[in-house]
């Protein structure tokens, strides 16, 4: 049972562009969602966080949008560099969950000079 | 401040062995999860220790245990290992206190560990 779900295994932008990474949950019990950036063969880097209190948190380059109705969030990446290539997790946690992270199948990210 | 470290980074077993893998968290950090990473399952979580005390864990074997020591330091261990258990784990921590879940994990550069 995939309770967070990241449709699109990869996606292809021009440096310069908007990176969009979506992802999808199910379970209606999450209250905190992250975003992760990994390189192959490396632990999961944090990028951006958002409690389910807030629909939208911004970090620099870094947006992530969150609807509850929906249950979907997304990242935002502007402008996309060619060092933002890699794979995005997104990943959810529960109250009732302590500790654990529920994460998604990852996007791969490639940005084309 | 120094960020998570994980050892050894590289394991090779042969089958029926055990493994011991160690993390040492962010100072000050008390909470320290551990995951594994397969190309078929993805991140999965193993377990969680907070304060010595396992609080949550995954759906894994048990094959899969875990330790915490007073200094927050973890241990995990598996033992008689199966090709399967081929995977990168991945130690946590985070600065989560004994409620809520609210907290960021920062992960090690985890251990590759390879069952022959």
């Amino acid at each position: 049972d995939q309770q967070v779900k990241q449709n699109s295994p990869s996606l292809s932008v021009q440096e310069g562009r908007i990176s969009i990474l979506n992802c999808d949950y199910t379970n209606s019990m999450f209250d905190y969602f992250l975003w992760y950036k990994k390189y192959p063969a490396e632990g999961p880097t944090f990028l951006i966080s958002i409690s389910s209190i807030k629909d939208k948190n911004e970090d620099g380059r870094f947006t992530v949008f969150l609807n509850k109705s929906a249950k979907h969030l997304s990242l935002h990446i502007v402008p996309s560099q060619p060092g933002d290539s890699a794979v995005y997790f997104c990943a959810a946690s529960a109250p009732s969950n302590t500790g654990k992270l529920i994460f998604g199948q990852g996007t791969t990210l490639q940005v084309k000079p | 401040k120094a960020g998570v470290t994980q050892t050894p980074r590289y394991l090779i077993k042969t089958r029926g062995q055990q493994v011991t893998l160690s993390c040492s968290p962010i100072s000050g950090h008390r909470s320290v999860s551990w995951y594994q990473q397969t190309p078929g399952q993805g991140l999965q979580f193993l377990f969680e220790y907070f304060s010595e005390t396992q609080r949550n864990k995954g759906n894994f074997p048990g094959r899969f245990s875990g330790r915490q020591f007073s200094n927050s330091r973890s241990e995990m261990n598996v033992s008689t290992l199966e090709l399967g258990d081929s995977a990168l784990y991945l130690c946590a921590s985070s600065s989560r206190t004994s409620g809520g879940n609210q907290e960021t994990q920062y992960f090690g550069p985890g251990t590759r560990l390879l069952v022959l």
